[in-house]
């Protein structure tokens, strides 16, 4: 069946420029997951949402961060304001029941370069 | 908090070796383990998962993980490497909701 899928696939961002990074999670998936992936490191957790509700934002790296889940399947991470240091991969999860009871399913990420 | 080490950043094995990557965990309470791959391009796959019960995790492409709760390690391996398991592999931990993931390890093998 379908896996998870993240549009853009790559995105250039001239600083100081907003973007929207976009996670289509498996269709039914209760819970998601945004990740920041650095590169040569493991990635690191962003936020999450239960459905359509954001339950753990805690590590946003700044109210520059924004994500939302409207209608509990599709996702959007939005970014303002782009830095140099936002350069990384964002990796989008999904899992059919509810954080923490079983694996987590990754998008192939959107890498994001901000020149 | 929970967290996992991973000690070698590169691991190079002759295709048909046996191969090992490293894992230690620290955390509170029963520790919830995970290991995924990850290919040039690609997401995170998930391997294996460690809850409770047998020390002995089998998982997806031949892999399995070994719990030692007295090492507290949580190492990952195959009887007999091939080609096609070069990739990135990553040790993590639950920490609810998130997972937390090592730093990484790269599995090179070689023809």
């Amino acid at each position: 069946g379908a896996g998870v899928s993240q549009s853009p696939r790559y995105k250039v961002a001239k600083r100081g420029q907003d973007v929207a990074l976009r996670c289509d999670p498996i269709s039914g998936h209760v819970s998601l997951f945004w990740y920041q992936q650095a590169l040569g490191q493991g990635p690191e957790f962003l936020t999450y949402f239960q459905n359509e509700a954001q339950l753990d934002k805690s590590g946003l790296p700044s109210d520059r961060f924004f994500a939302e889940r409207p209608e509990g399947s599709v996702s959007t991470l939005k970014i303002q304001r782009t830095q140099q240091e936002d350069s990384a991969v964002y990796l989008c999860a999904s899992s059919l029941v509810l954080a923490g009871s079983g694996e987590q399913y990754f998008g192939p990420g959107t890498r994001l370069t901000v020149t | 908090a929970q967290s996992v080490a991973q000690p070698e950043d590169q691991v190079n094995v002759a295709e048909g070796n046996p191969l090992t990557v490293k894992c230690t965990y620290s955390v509170s309470g029963n520790p919830y383990l995970f290991w995924y791959v990850q290919y040039p391009n690609r997401g995170l796959q998930f391997l294996l998962k460690y809850i409770t019960g047998d020390n002995l995790v089998k998982g997806s492409y031949g892999f399995e993980a070994e719990f030692n709760k007295s090492q507290t390690s949580f190492h990952l391996k195959k009887p007999s490497a091939l080609v096609s398991d070069s990739a990135l592999y990553f040790c993590a931990v639950r920490s609810r909701p998130k997972i937390i993931f090592g730093s990484g390890t790269r599995l090179s093998i070689r023809p």
